[in-house]
């Protein structure tokens, strides 16, 4: 079975401060799929980055940023230099490819607050 | 642009009516998935369906069905709604496993 744990259920930072969020996961899988999601107060998730298991090349993508570690099985996601905008509930995401094929998994989300 | 679109943002049920919570994608997506949202439990998942006429138990099915009779709608059905269904029940869609879900706005169920 696969499962993924988001440790912090909130973080509450001032406008400017960097923001990381920490994803464990674990699967049997050896080819699977990462994802983070942002759900924003208006509900709707909005689809952030997606990291096969092959790839574990970090990036930088504005003042969001990755650190995909297989070998700690974390999949961690950085907001640089926060913005009121960034407030919303990130979600990490796990798709496995065998007996877990097609099931994306959730973990339970980390409540971002950003104030001015 | 692209569109999941779930028929009700707020609904209101009775313990024991049926439900029908109905889902459309306009992307002709493969995969459709039924997720359940509740405060500190994140999203799980109830059924999936890769193919039409095809359906999947997902993690929490008891108590749910599904259908899908056509490739752009995914139906939800709670046979007798009970108290502990009150949720946001969320859809979604996606070209196949490796690619991102492309979410609907939700619908906040409350069963009285």
């Amino acid at each position: 079975a696969q499962k993924v744990t988001q440790a912090q259920t909130e973080i509450s930072v001032v406008e400017k401060e960097d923001v990381t969020l920490d994803c464990v996961y674990e699967t049997r899988d050896t080819t699977y799929y990462l994802f983070w999601y942002k759900q924003p107060p208006s509900g709707e998730l909005v689809f952030l980055i997606r990291r096969n298991s092959f790839d574990e090349q970090n990036e930088i993508s504005g003042r969001y940023s990755w650190n995909f570690q297989k070998s700690t099985s974390s999949f961690n996601f950085t907001i640089t230099a926060s913005q009121v905008v960034d407030s919303a509930v990130y979600f990490c995401a796990l798709s496995g490819s065998t007996d877990s094929w097609g099931k994306l998994q959730f973990g339970a989300g980390t409540q971002v607050v950003v104030t001015p | 642009d692209v569109k999941v679109t779930q028929s009700s943002r707020y609904l209101v049920k009775r313990t024991g009516e049926k439900v029908f919570l109905e889902c459309v994608q306009d992307m002709d997506h493969e995969n459709m998935f039924w997720y359940r949202q509740d405060p500190g439990l994140g999203l799980r998942l109830i059924y999936f369906s890769y193919d039409v006429k095809m359906k999947e138990k997902g993690d929490i099915p008891e108590g749910y069905s599904v259908s899908r009779e056509k490739k752009e709608r995914f139906s939800l059905i709670l046979e007798s709604a009970s108290t502990n269904q009150t949720s946001m029940y969320l859809c979604a869609s996606s070209p196949n496993h490796e690619e991102k879900l492309f979410f609907g706005s939700g619908t906040q169920l409350s069963v009285l």
